[in-house]
């Protein structure tokens, strides 16, 4: 079985200060990893997604995201949030070793970026 | 391009009628996938569809849900006979591979 962790349900920060959305997981084998972000009223729009080699991958609008396979992380940063950064943000996860070819997403975590 | 293509966007239904989501994913992905999306439970997967052909239906909720892929360009999910707690946002979402999932706009389901 997947999972994914998204453990706060809001998180709000400054305009112009880093911003950190948290996620972890659980898969079977190695992971790939995605960020998507919906607006109010929108389908999920892609960031960014990790599949192999650097763990530091770089996504849409400024966004990043670090994966940490000791820690099974994959935290979204910005260095400098927006207004409007501010959205739902969900991780989700599949496995890279089976077959199954369907994501599994996190419980999605509500940014606020205060002007 | 013109994305995944999900009709009608919004559906209000009374309780007990038969309700019909339509889904057309990009051309040439090969993987079709249906989630729901509700306050009290996030995003579920329902169903997904390997070249046409439903690989894993666990996550439809009762035999009221039904779904069917006739083909590569079009795919339904239909509720019948539709409960208010069957009200969410219903995507559809295409993959061509492992690496890249598009997304739909949603049909926004309210049963009274």
């Amino acid at each position: 079985a997947q999972s994914v962790a998204q453990p706060e349900d809001q998180v709000n920060v400054a305009e112009g200060n880093p911003l950190t959305v948290k996620c972890t997981y659980s898969v079977s084998g190695n992971p790939y990893l995605f960020w998507y972000v919906q607006y109010p009223n929108r389908g999920l729009q892609f960031l960014l997604k990790y599949i192999t080699g650097d763990n530091l991958v770089k996504g849409s609008y400024g966004f990043e995201a670090e994966f940490n396979k000791s820690q099974t992380s994959f935290h979204l940063k910005k260095p400098s949030a927006l207004v409007s950064d501010s959205a739902l943000y969900f991780c989700a996860v599949r496995s890279m070793d089976t077959g199954r070819r369907a994501l599994t997403f996190g419980s999605g975590t509500r940014l606020q970026v205060q002007p | 391009d013109a994305g995944v293509i999900q009709s009608p966007r919004h559906e209000v239904t009374e309780m007990g009628q038969e309700v019909t989501l339509r889904c057309k994913p990009i051309s040439g992905h090969n993987s079709l996938f249906w989630y729901r999306q509700t306050m009290m439970r996030g995003l579920e997967l329902l169903i997904y569809f390997n070249n046409n052909v439903p690989i894993d239906d666990s996550g439809m909720p009762e035999d009221r849900f039904s779904a069917k892929m006739p083909n590569a360009s079009f795919s339904t999910l239909k509720i019948q006979p539709s409960e208010p707690r069957d009200s969410a946002v219903y995507f559809c979402a295409s993959s061509q591979s492992r690496y890249g999932y598009t997304f739909g706009s949603g049909t926004r389901l309210t049963v009274v």
